[in-house]
């Protein structure tokens, strides 16, 4: 199966609305989980992440959900705008592969969200 | 600054020819990466650099070679290009290993989109 796996792949919101987006992981070590955002023919940008310490973090109206028994942390936009509407991608830090001690980070497939004014 | 900088931004090419796609980060970070990324299917790990004269596979390593001559420069080339290599093409860098204990932000380029015939 996928180390990361991102649900839903579209999500459409009325303006004002909330938005969730949703990613499992597979690695029970994995202690650091980004969120990017990436507009249309723009780079990937960080707009919150999260360590394994801390079960919930917000930024305005951002905020990142983490259970770590569940494996599972979510992206939670409130009052949703029009600008909010991009691609989301969350990741998730894996261990590396036997033998190696080096991490590497997967991305989930992303999520469109597009927000009707 | 200008933080991440890729060329070319576009390039077409005819199965079997060979070329090669530079990044340049200015930021003195120690990591940089290439990801491709298709629809769908989210940012995937190219090749990764831990250093200068440092490299190493990622996930989808296969058809592509990498050179860090420069601490500053992340080459990737691809030495026969086929159509499955069609994709936009991102190199990124941090301060911290992606994945890593103590993995922190991936400062990304703007993007390099080849498309081959």
């Amino acid at each position: 199966g996928e180390n990361v796996e991102q649900h839903p792949s579209t999500l459409s919101v009325q303006e004002g609305d909330s938005a969730v987006i949703k990613c499992t992981y597979s690695d029970s070590a994995s202690n650091y989980f980004p969120w990017y955002k990436q507009e249309l023919g723009k780079r990937p940008q960080l707009i919150i992440d999260i360590r394994s310490n801390v079960g919930e973090k917000k930024d305005q109206r951002i905020a990142v959900t983490l259970n770590k028994t569940a494996k599972h942390f979510s992206l939670h936009i409130t009052e949703t705008q029009p600008e909010d509407s991009a691609v989301y991608f969350c990741a998730a830090s894996m261990r590396g592969d036997r033998g190696s001690t080096l991490g590497r980070l997967y991305f989930g497939r992303g999520t469109q969200l597009t927000v009707w004014p | 600054n200008a933080g991440v900088t890729q060329t070319p931004k576009f390039r077409v090419l005819k199965t079997g020819q060979s070329m090669t796609l530079l990044c340049a980060q200015d930021m003195n970070h120690e990591y940089m990466y290439w990801y491709r990324q298709d629809p769908g299917m989210g940012l995937r790990l190219i090749h990764y650099s831990v250093g200068e004269g440092t490299t190493a596979k990622g996930e989808v390593p296969d058809g592509y070679n990498v050179s860090r001559l420069k601490k500053q420069n992340f080459l990737l080339g691809l030495e026969s290009a086929a159509p499955s290599q069609t994709s936009v093409y991102f190199c990124a860098s941090s301060l911290r290993l992606a994945g890593g204990p103590m993995a922190g932000e991936l400062f990304f380029g703007e993007g390099s989109r080849l498309t081959v015939l």
